[in-house]
């Protein structure tokens, strides 16, 4: 069964520096997500990207943040200065469609800012 | 604005007997989806059972069922006869149309007691 993969599986980086968590939604699906969870709580909705843009984006994504699909196939979330509270689990997903398809998600990247 | 609600922040159960998590929501869409997802200690969020509101039949998958209550905007998970691998937490999440993104509920821990 295809599903989605996320790189690194953990990423360690010191406050201030900047990270691009990266991920492979699964081929044939059309809208790509992130995610956050912090300390395994709740699961935290940041953007949504279809046709090469931002779809809908949160109070969390600031201008801090960034996405990118920079080929066919790799969707990738920047943080360009890293704070301390950015420390969470970053999920990527994809779906076929909205509203309607499930979300599939990768394994997560556990960000740890020191 | 959509909100998921779930009221349960642990429960407990005993192996090979029937548990429900709560989950209730509010959208003023009549077109939305509704979802429950496990995530085990692996940490990678698993769909469980995904329900249209446009039909009125419960969704069911093997061990797993929903009541769902369009009226009263309640959709609870059941578990029949519950093994030890069903111990996660089970996020309850909604997607509408209109918008790109799915919402999450802040998630039920569940232990299965041997």
């Amino acid at each position: 069964e295809p599903e989605v993969t996320q790189t690194p599986s953990h990423q360690v980086t010191q406050m201030g520096q900047e990270v691009i968590l990266r991920c492979v939604p699964i081929s044939n699906h059309l809208y790509f997500y992130w995610y956050r969870q912090i300390l395994g709580q709740k699961v935290e909705f940041l953007v949504s990207f279809y046709n090469n843009e931002i779809s809908e984006k949160s109070e969390i994504f600031d201008d801090q943040f960034s996405v990118e699909r920079p080929d066919g196939s790799n969707f990738t979330l920047k943080i360009r200065s890293t704070k301390l509270e950015d420390s969470a689990m970053y999920f990527c997903a994809s779906s076929e469609a909205v509203p309607g398809s499930p979300l599939h998600f990768g394994n997560g990247t556990r960000l740890t800012v020191t | 604005a959509q909100t998921v609600t779930q009221s349960q922040p642990e429960m407990s159960v005993q192996e090979a007997e029937t548990v429900t998590l709560s989950c209730t929501y509010d959208t003023s869409e009549s077109d939305y989806y509704l979802f429950w997802y496990k995530q085990p200690p692996s940490r990678q969020m698993i769909l469980v059972i995904r329900q249209e509101a446009y039909k009125q039949q419960n969704a069911t998958e093997n061990r797993f069922s929903v009541n769902f209550q369009k009226a009263a905007k309640s959709f609870s998970l059941k578990i029949s006869d519950s093994q030890l691998g069903d111990a996660a937490m089970y996020f309850c999440a909604l997607g509408t149309s209109g918008t790109y993104k799915y919402i999450f509920g802040t998630g039920t821990r569940l232990k299965v007691l041997a």
